[in-house]
């Protein structure tokens, strides 16, 4: 069983912050998820990534397979980027099970 | 393109009435999840259908809950009967085959009373 670990929990932030939020996962995978929610809201795909970096306007994505872990990274942050960020992993080895194993998720706020 | 639809989109029974949950995944997506959300926790995989078979269903809670996409198209999620516990948001997700994004419905929130 993979095992899913964000950090911080929490994380309150002026506009314009730089923004890093970090992922590590137990068990090797064939993909990393990192998703958003916002309060009351559903979820929506940002990234699946295998291998190095993603980015996507102004939301980075990066992956090191060997160590096992992953980041986001928000540059030039806005209220708006305000929302929970999720981490998932695929539950089986790759073969078929994909179903999502989601870490607790970091509750991001940017302050104007 | 239209995204994954859910209904219904709020519920409220009793403790032991049952419930079915709707599903209709993207078109021409042919993996299938349905995902259970307790307020304060990230979401936990119930059951993965590839077309109409069942991929994964080891944590689905099978002496109440059942799940069937009999044509390979939409999908039901039964509970019977149903407990306080479940109270949760039920979330449908698809993706176009195995091992790709998924797309996430807007979900059903579901109260026992």
């Amino acid at each position: 069983k993979n095992e899913v670990e964000q950090s911080p929990q929490n994380l309150t932030a002026q506009e314009g912050e730089f923004i890093t939020i970090n992922c590590s996962y137990s068990v090797g995978i064939s993909a990393l998820h990192w998703l958003q929610q916002h309060p009351g809201g559903g979820i929506v795909s940002l990234f699946m990534l295998s291998s190095g970096k993603k980015k996507h306007g102004r939301l980075i994505a990066t992956i090191n397979i060997q160590e096992k872990h992953s980041s986001l990274h928000i540059t030039a942050s806005h209220p708006r980027d305000s929302a929970v960020y999720i981490c998932a992993v695929p539950r089986g080895s790759g073969g078929g099970a994909d179903g999502l194993t989601f870490g607790k998720g970091t509750h991001l706020i940017i302050q104007p | 393109e239209a995204g994954v639809a859910q209904s219904p989109r709020y519920k409220i029974i009793e403790k032991r009435q049952s419930v079915a949950f709707w599903c209709n995944p993207i078109s021409g997506h042919a993996t299938l999840y349905w995902y259970q959300q307790i307020l304060g926790q990230g979401p936990k995989l119930l059951i993965q259908f590839q077309n109409n078979g069942v991929v994964d269903d080891s944590q689905l809670p099978k002496d109440r809950f059942s799940a069937e996409r009999l044509k390979g198209v939409d999908s039901t999620l039964k509970i019977q009967p149903a407990k306080l516990e479940d109270s949760a948001v039920y979330l449908c997700a698809s993706s176009l085959t195995r091992a790709e994004t998924q797309y996430f419905g807007p979900g059903t929130r579901l109260l026992v009373l």
